[in-house]
């Protein structure tokens, strides 16, 4: 069965804390996701990548950054985590190609305290 | 402006009732795709509609997408608990985008 993973689904810090969120797909997919979802702002892109070391910013990059070393995982990190970037934080991977097919993790809820 | 509006955005039924919600855009769309979120998981793509006036069914499911190719509907025949979730639309501009969604909640 295919799968993305996210490591946690649920996640407590602390304003200041450096905060690490990892995915990891088994399709070979060449890109990778990471969404926000807010209630009433539905899901919004903060960074996404088509390639190995490559990465692009979508629409709420600020407060955000990512790496990907290796196909497979692609990582969110928030540099000093604030109360505002309370949310769930959903990733997504996808062939490449004009037919994007996203398959979704199941979510990470990052409460910043 | 939102690209992609959908209505309802809620919408609370009882078992076994008919319903339909919709996805709206006044740009043109190669595709669209529609995804399902259960409480607690990611969205799941449900069909992707290419074709003007183009009808999928998935079991009690019917997608419709418009003969412009401006906007989608989503008919739902006979509800189920288990159809219970949010239902997102998502269209490929230069990437991905997604409506707000219909918070669904079928009533046993």
């Amino acid at each position: 069965d295919v799968k993305v993973t996210q490591s946690s689904r649920y996640l407590v810090k602390r304003t200041g804390e450096k905060v690490f969120l990892e995915c990891v797909q088994d399709m070979d997919h060449e890109n990778m996701f990471w969404y926000r979802q807010d209630p009433g702002l539905g899901l919004r892109l903060i960074y996404f990548s088509y390639d190995v070391k490559m990465k692009e910013k979508g629409d709420i990059p600020e407060g955000y950054s990512v790496s990907r070393e290796k196909k497979e995982r692609f990582s969110l990190i928030l540099e000093s985590a604030s109360t505002n970037q309370t949310s769930m934080y959903l990733c997504a991977s996808s062939a490449a190609g004009p037919d994007e097919k996203l398959f979704f993790g199941s979510g990470t809820q990052l409460s910043v305290l | 402006t939102q690209l992609l509006e959908q209505s309802p955005q809620f919408l609370s039924i009882q078992e076994g009732e008919n319903l339909t919600v919709y996805c709206n855009s006044s740009s043109v769309f190669s595709s669209l795709q529609w995804y399902r979120q259960e409480p607690g998981e990611g969205p799941v793509l449900l069909v992707t509609v290419v074709t003007g006036g183009e009808v999928k069914k998935l079991k009690r499911l019917t997608f419709q997408f418009g003969d412009a190719r401006k906007d989608s509907s989503l008919h739902i025949t006979a509800a189920q608990p288990g159809d219970t979730g949010l239902y997102l639309c998502a269209v490929l501009d230069d990437k991905i985008i997604f409506g707000k969604g219909t918070r669904l909640h079928i009533l046993p």
